[in-house]
């Protein structure tokens, strides 16, 4: 069964350091996603993205972070200057096009980011 | 604004025991909701859609709009059954497909 991978599985960085997680999402899918997870907290959404644009976004996702397809199979998130209340477990995810209803979003295993 | 609640963090039963997981939600529209599941060191499977009315796992939910519940349950719990439990609603009717989640249960099932 196709699975979203991405990577890396953790990553560690200094605060202030820019940091691009990279996510391959399933071929045909459409639309894709990002989410996060704080320690202990819930998963949070932060931007969806489809037909090269974002689609929706949520008030995490401010002006530090960015999204970009930059080629037929990849899908990143970028954070410019990660502060340390950007560690979290950040999930890809990607749906296919809806028929009738919402798709079902398929998660990627997260990508582990820790700020130091 | 939309909200998912799942008041139970940790839920605890023995194998063969009956489950439900609650889950309650509050939208003004008309919603879309599912369950996912996490098990050990996995990512976050969908396990079931209220639009498709199945049953997977023996796990079966139904939307109940006059309670704006969407509980979770199985007759006989398994062992393997133990995971993370999330309950997850979009919003369809405006066209958002972000998901909002609710915080998790736990459910253990003890042998």
């Amino acid at each position: 069964e196709p699975e979203v991978t991405q990577t890396p599985s953790h990553q560690v960085t200094q605060m202030g350091q820019e940091v691009i997680l990279r996510c391959v999402p399933i071929s045909n899918h459409l639309y894709f996603y990002w989410y996060r997870q704080i320690l202990g907290q819930k998963v949070e959404f932060l931007v969806s993205f489809y037909n090269n644009e974002i689609s929706e976004k949520s008030e995490i996702f401010d002006d530090q972070f960015s999204v970009e397809r930059p080629d037929g199979s990849n899908f990143t998130l970028k954070i410019r200057s990660t502060k340390l209340e950007d560690s979290a477990m950040y999930f890809c995810a990607s749906s296919e096009a809806p028929r009738g209803g919402g798709q079902p979003q398929h998660f990627g295993d997260g990508t582990r980011l820790s700020i130091l | 604004a939309q909200r998912v609640t799942q008041p139970e963090k940790l839920l605890s039963v023995f194998k063969g025991a009956p489950v439900e997981l609650k889950c309650n939600y509050s939208y003004s529209g008309s919603p879309e909701l599912f369950w996912y599941v996490q098990y050990s060191r996995q990512r976050l499977q969908l396990l079931l859609r209220h639009i498709s009315r199945e049953s997977i796992k023996g796990f079966t939910a139904d939307l109940n709009k006059g309670e704006t519940s969407f509980h979770l349950k199985k007759p006989f719990a398994q062992e393997e059954d133990s995971a993370m439990y999330y309950c997850a609603l979009s919003g369809m009717d405006t066209g958002r497909r972000a998901l909002t989640f609710g915080s998790g249960t736990r459910l253990q099932v003890q042998p």
